[in-house]
């Protein structure tokens, strides 16, 4: 079945720093790719998303790039800050399954002054 | 413009009773996801609904149904509560005629089984 796996948290990085977060994925056909992120006390909001192999998804500085050949999505961000602190999540939706996402078990980020 | 909506934040149940969730999806939205976040874990589909009907089944017991009314929003029912019940549920909510992407999610409620 599809599955999804990022690397264990927690992540702890001084304000500045770069961030990378690994995140692999099983799946068969080709789909799409998210990145979610969860802000305590709050639901999910989307990050970023591709659709397509080497496709590069953008947002608030962030980056992850479809990579079909390796599987992989990593999250990337240059320049982190204290309010980028918060559970990060990779997730997929696969051919025929448009609705339904599967996710990984989420990476927390502690950014610290 | 507001955004999905779920009612109650928090509940506290018991093993064995009943339990109803509600979403009110985004406006706009005609298709709404639920989703369980159990702690320290990521969300794990249960069911999707559209036009009123269940469209796409996750690996839920049936103690886990749904429903949706006509003006989009949706309720969670859980029925014979046991204490891995516990957790964080979701309501997303997205349109059909673009791909259900992307999906937006409420803050969720958490239920909590004594």
């Amino acid at each position: 079945g599809n599955s999804v796996t990022q690397m264990e948290g927690p992540v702890t990085l001084s304000e500045e720093a770069f961030l990378t977060i690994n995140c692999t994925y099983t799946a068969t056909g080709y789909p799409s790719l998210f990145w979610y992120v969860q802000y305590p006390g709050e639901g999910l909001q989307l990050l970023l998303k591709a659709t397509k192999a080497d496709d590069k998804g953008s947002n608030k500085g962030f980056e992850a790039t479809y990579r079909k050949e390796t599987t992989s999505f990593h999250l990337e961000k240059g320049s982190v800050q204290v309010s980028d602190s918060a559970v990060y999540f990779c997730a997929l939706s696969a051919s025929g399954t448009a609705s339904k996402l599967t996710f990984g078990t989420g990476t927390r980020l502690q950014v610290t002054l | 413009d507001a955004g999905v909506t779920q009612s109650p934040t928090h509940l506290i149940k018991t093993r064995g009773q009943q339990v109803t969730l509600r979403c009110s999806p985004k406006s706009g939205h005609d298709t709404v996801s639920w989703y369980q976040q159990a702690l320290g874990q990521g969300p794990q589909f249960i069911f999707q609904y559209y036009e009123e009907e269940e469209r796409q089944r996750g690996n839920f017991p049936d103690r886990f149904s749904g429903h949706q009314f006509p003006n989009y929003s949706s309720e969670l029912n859980v029925n014979a509560l046991l204490l891995g019940d516990s957790a964080l549920y979701l309501c997303a909510s997205s349109r059909r005629d673009r791909d259900y992407q992307p999906q937006h999610f409420g803050d969720g409620t958490r239920l909590s089984i004594l």
